[in-house]
This record gives structure tokens, sequence and C-alpha cells, in this order.
């Protein structure tokens, strides 16, 4: 079974507006991590954000904040003021526990001038 | 900033081949990582390393597979015997606290 799901594959969005990337995930563990990644043309996977399941406020990094939502299991990554270098593809990622880290299957994000 | 480092950045060989990827850490990490990820797919965990041992791996680290840390600084994937879907990116990662993991640049394999 799928433990991180993004059902966004590709996104769009105006250059400064904001955008709203989606992660739903699935465990039965009590302590978790979530955590956002980007991945430009050139390959490398950047760091953005982290959100442990017992923080009670979500998780903010510049731009970037997580909508950490328990209770339906979901980790959105919303970008704020959007920038064309923001054009990349986005992971999500759960790590249970002590365990390693799974990833979603990414959406593209592309955006336009 | 210190960064994770990985060398090659490409590299190519012959199916059979034994192949050695390298990666240098963030100096002050204690969790090491490698991940792969298939052209046009999701990264996929293969292992991770602590206190100079393995700690978790995924269904994909088989005997082909294996993981040391010979010095100080470096941390090395050793792929025996390569095949064709061994093709992939790999990427090391480190981690201070076992939490945030910083990814290196990764090492494209590509094996013909």
């Amino acid at each position: 079974a799928q433990k991180i799901t993004q059902t966004q594959p590709g996104m769009f969005v105006q250059e400064k507006e904001a955008v709203t990337l989606d992660c739903t995930y699935d465990t039965s563990d009590q302590s978790y991590g979530l955590f956002w990644y980007k991945q430009p043309s050139s390959g490398e996977m950047i760091f953005l954000i982290y959100q442990g399941s017992y923080d009670e406020q979500n998780a903010t990094e510049g731009r970037y904040s997580l909508n950490f939502q328990k209770a339906r299991k979901s980790a959105n990554l919303v970008i704020s003021a959007s920038q064309l270098g923001d054009s990349a593809m986005y992971f999500c990622a759960m790590r249970e526990g002590g365990g390693d880290m799974r990833f979603g299957a990414g959406t593209r994000l592309t955006v336009k001038p | 900033e210190p960064e994770v480092t990985q060398t090659p950045s490409h590299q190519v060989t012959q199916m059979g081949q034994e192949v050695i990827l390298r990666c240098v850490p963030i100096s002050n990490h204690l969790y090491f990582y490698w991940y792969r990820q298939i052209l046009g797919q999701k990264v996929e965990f293969l292992v991770s390393f602590y206190n100079n041992e393995i700690s978790e791996k995924s269904e994909i680290f088989d005997d082909q597979f294996s993981v040391e840390r010979p010095d100080g600084s470096n941390f090395t994937l050793k792929i025996r015997s390569t095949k064709l879907e061994d093709s992939a990116m790999y990427f090391c990662a480190s981690s201070r606290d076992g939490y945030e993991q910083y990814f290196g640049p990764g090492t494209r394999l590509t094996v013909t």
C-alpha cells in the first residue's frame, strides 16, 4: 500500500501567486516526520521543510509552509509568492519512528510568467 | 554552508562490472543514507547507516549492494555485478539527528 500519496502529477501557477501541493500519508505510528523536497531539472534534492507528528504548530520556512492536518493525515505544502525558480518536481516524504524515509511520486510545478 | 558531496557526477559502466559510488556527508552528521531514483520515477530508499553499521535497508538493497564508511569522512555504496536495471540516479544523504536529511547532488549511473 502507498504510504505517501501525491495526487497532482502536475500543477501550474502564475508568478507571484500562492500554490498548494497536496500530500496525504498513511501510518499507524504515533511518531513520524513529514518532509518536502524540491528537485529542479538539474536533479539534486533540496530539503525544504519538516513537520514532526507531535509539533502543534505548522512548520514554516520562508515562503514555504506546511499545512499539517493530522486527523486527515495530510501535509500539504504551500508556496507563497511563487517565483519562476520554483518550477521543479516536489516530493513529499514520511519517516515513521526510526525507520526509513518513503517518498511520494512527486508533483511537477510549473510557474508561469 | 556545509553540504553533502558525491563523486563521480556520472558513471558509465558495463553490465557485470562493479562500481563504487562515493559520498562525503556533512562533517558533524551521524546518520547516512543511500537512495536511488530511476529516471522519471520517485526516490526509493536503499539503506541507512548509523554508528558504523546498517540500521535499515529496503528490499532493493540485496546482496548485490554494500555500504562502507572506510574513514572518518567517506561513505560509499558498492554495487557488484551491475545490471541494466541498476541505471539510476543515486543520492547520498546525511542527517545530524536522524530527522532532516540533506541530500547530495547525486551520481548518475548508466549501465550499458
